[in-house]
């Protein structure tokens, strides 16, 4: 198995809401991302987990809470968001430690999430 | 921190002709080179990637050699398709490529149109 799975694909939310993204991976990666991704833009990197632990918070704001409840989930809990945090949200998993694979993030196909 | 820099476009191709899409890098350390490609509506998939100075990655039909002493990973094909139409990132571990997870920081993309 070597997929990223993101849910839900598509999210609806007024900023008064309460909601969560998943991300689920079995290929063995003790490290997970989140990463925005807004119109025409690259992803920008938010969070990184390392053997389930938060290394990396690129200053994001509070209204958004990181989780890495096991080494094969990750989600990202939503709470009174602003219309310009509309995007496409991404997950990514990689492996740890020496060899080939090091550095290389697979990615799951995004959430895409709409504020009103 | 590393950073990427890459044409951007839209790049207008016709069928069968040779693509180049330039990629030069800053970077500190021995980062790892990337190139992932993203479809419409779809997460980023990785097309081919470099973790030393003078490798050759490549894939269906796509190449890109790390060249150190210009800093460099330009992306090229020989004869593109239709179906090539999509967005191209170049990237590049944020950190030294030890093992660790630092995530990857991307160009801006390319945009490549290829018309029939």
């Amino acid at each position: 198995d070597t997929e990223v799975t993101q849910t839900p694909k598509h999210l609806v939310m007024g900023m008064t809401n309460k909601k969560s993204l998943k991300c689920e991976q079995h290929m063995g990666h003790r490290a997970m991302y989140w990463y925005k991704q807004k119109a025409k833009k690259p992803p920008e990197l938010m969070f990184v987990y390392s053997y389930e632990k938060l290394s990396i918070n690129e200053s994001v704001p509070s209204r958004f809470s990181p989780e890495c409840p096991n080494s094969s989930l990750l989600n990202l809990h939503l709470h009174a968001l602003q219309p310009e945090d509309s995007a496409l949200y991404l997950c990514a998993s990689s492996p740890l430690g020496t060899g080939g694979l090091v550095g290389e993030l697979f990615f799951g196909e995004g959430s895409r999430l709409t504020v009103l | 921190g590393n950073s990427v820099t890459q044409m951007e476009g839209p790049v207008t191709l016709s069928e069968e002709a040779f693509l180049t899409i330039n990629c030069t890098y800053t970077a500190t350390g021995y980062p790892s080179l990337f190139w992932y490609v993203q479809y419409p509506g779809e997460g980023l998939q990785l097309l081919l990637k470099a973790t030393k100075a003078d490798d050759k990655g490549s894939n269906k039909g796509f190449e890109a050699t790390y060249r150190k002493e210009t800093t460099s990973f330009h992306l090229e094909k020989g004869s593109v398709q239709v179906s090539d139409s999509a967005v191209y990132f170049c990237a590049l571990t944020r950190g030294d490529s030890g093992g660790g997870a630092d995530g990857l920081t991307f160009g801006k993309g390319t945009h490549l149109i290829i018309q029939p």
